[in-house]
């Protein structure tokens, strides 16, 4: 069953460092999402990208966030300069369209800014 | 920032119990709500995405009905199974946003 891939699993970095989080949406999905969850909080909306451009973003996502799709494969996301509440586990997620489909999530990027 | 609550927090039941639990969202600017079922360990498996007024869903043992007028979606499980347990997640889509629920912690004992 095909599946939404994600690496590293864990990634350390420090304070100021730019990181780039990829993930490998699944062949045949359009929408892409980046999805992250501080430990011990709600899981947070922070971007989506169709048609090699991003459609929606929340405040969250600030100047500090890029995503893109650099081939036919990956999505990446890219941290310029991480700060410690950065740290927080990153899950990428695609769907087939927009509306009515079910997101497929991968695993997670575990991401500890020191 | 739109709010998203679900109750209760935890449950825990015995095997062979139904039980549903509830996901509160706005009932503005309403454009999907989507379920998850999500396992310690692994990443958030979707259940329901539900987009129309009075939707009713069925998966196997799982079924979620949707009342966008009044803002809330039950998630039923009939005859629970150990392997039930986990958390569940909804998720409000307002058409340019998401907004997650904290989960219910669903512990079904054998």
């Amino acid at each position: 069953e095909p599946e939404v891939t994600q690496t590293p699993s864990h990634q350390v970095t420090q304070m100021g460092q730019e990181v780039i989080l990829r993930c490998v949406p699944i062949s045949n999905h359009l929408y892409f999402y980046w999805y992250r969850q501080i430990l011990g909080q709600k899981v947070e909306f922070l971007v989506s990208f169709y048609n090699n451009e991003i459609s929606e973003k929340s405040e969250i996502f600030d100047d500090q966030f890029s995503v893109e799709r650099p081939d036919g494969s990956n999505f990446t996301l890219k941290i310029r300069s991480t700060k410690l509440e950065d740290s927080a586990m990153y899950f990428c997620a695609s769907s087939e369209d927009r509306v009515a489909h079910e997101q497929y999530f991968g695993p997670g990027t575990r991401l500890t800014v020191t | 920032i739109l709010n998203v609550e679900q109750s209760p927090q935890s449950l825990h039941v015995q095997e062979g119990d139904s039980t549903n639990f509830t996901c509160s969202f706005p009932s503005s600017n309403f454009y999907a709500l989507h379920w998850y079922r999500w396992e310690t360990a692994k990443s958030p498996e979707a259940l329901f995405v539900m987009t129309l007024n009075g939707d009713e869903k069925k998966k196997g043992r799982i079924s979620a009905t949707l009342n966008t007028k009044e803002g809330y979606s039950y998630l039923y499980i009939k005859g629970s199974q150990p392997e039930d347990s986990a958390t569940y997640l909804c998720a409000f889509n307002s058409g340019n946003q998401f907004y997650f629920g904290t989960g219910t912690s669903l512990t079904v004992i054998p």
